[in-house]
């Protein structure tokens, strides 16, 4: 059974670099099977993907924030991360990390989240 | 604007049955599969329906997933204040290459 668990600030300044991290366990970050994505929520508001890596390292990024997003993997350590720089108080929202089982295009494994609130 | 479009809110008395429509395109739903996620609030998502109709373990079969062209549907039957919620559907869109999800529909049990 994977689990999955979100760790970062929960509170950033406009203008910088919002960085997040999913610890897996129960499973290996190296397995074919699942994509390893990002999702958020504004608060009061609905979904959004943010995007998803492979763990060969393709990425796929939600095309409005691509400028902006870099997710990564760190096989070693069993993780993956998310960055997201240039933030603004647009970017507050409550970020999950989640499994991507591609081809079948669903997200069975979630994080519990964590809030993340760009303010000065 | 979700690429993915469902109603904002529907209710039903307890018991009842009650339909939750996803409306898409070729570049998403007309092609690919098609997921529902319940959330209660304060919780992360739950998966309730992937591959249009099948329900993962621990799902009760009062929930139903179904597709037809660029649009899908979440039923749910025998109502139970429990399952007031968000419901959200995801799929696959190949023009935009990411993961979609619609507006979310609030599920009101009367």
């Amino acid at each position: 059974q994977l689990q999955l668990q979100e760790s970062g600030p929960g509170l950033v300044k406009p203008s910088e670099t919002l960085s997040l991290t999913c610890i897996v366990s129960g499973g290996s970050i190296s397995s074919t099977t699942y994509w390893w994505g990002w999702v958020r929520q504004p608060p009061g508001k609905g979904l959004e993907w943010i995007g998803c890596i492979f763990s060969s390292g393709r990425t796929y990024y939600s095309p409005s924030l691509k400028s902006r997003v870099t997710i990564s993997v760190d096989t070693p350590e069993n993780q993956f991360s998310l960055k997201v720089t240039s933030v603004t108080a647009a970017d507050t929202a409550v970020y999950y990390c989640a499994t991507y089982y591609g081809g079948y295009e669903y997200s069975d494994y979630w994080g519990q989240g964590v809030l993340v609130t760009v303010s000065s | 604007q979700s690429v993915l479009t469902q109603p904002p809110s529907v209710s039903a008395a307890p018991g009842q049955k009650v339909t939750i429509s996803c409306s898409g395109s070729s570049s998403n739903i007309g092609n690919k599969y098609v997921s529902w996620y319940q959330q209660l609030p304060g919780t992360a998502p739950k998966l309730l329906i992937y591959g249009n109709n099948k329900r993962p373990s621990g799902i009760p079969d009062r929930f139903s997933g179904s597709k037809s062209g660029t649009s899908a549907a979440l039923g749910i039957t025998g109502l139970q204040t429990g399952d007031e919620a968000d419901y959200y559907c995801g799929t696959w869109d190949d023009s935009l290459t990411t993961a979609v999800f619609g507006g979310g529909t609030k599920l009101t049990v009367l």
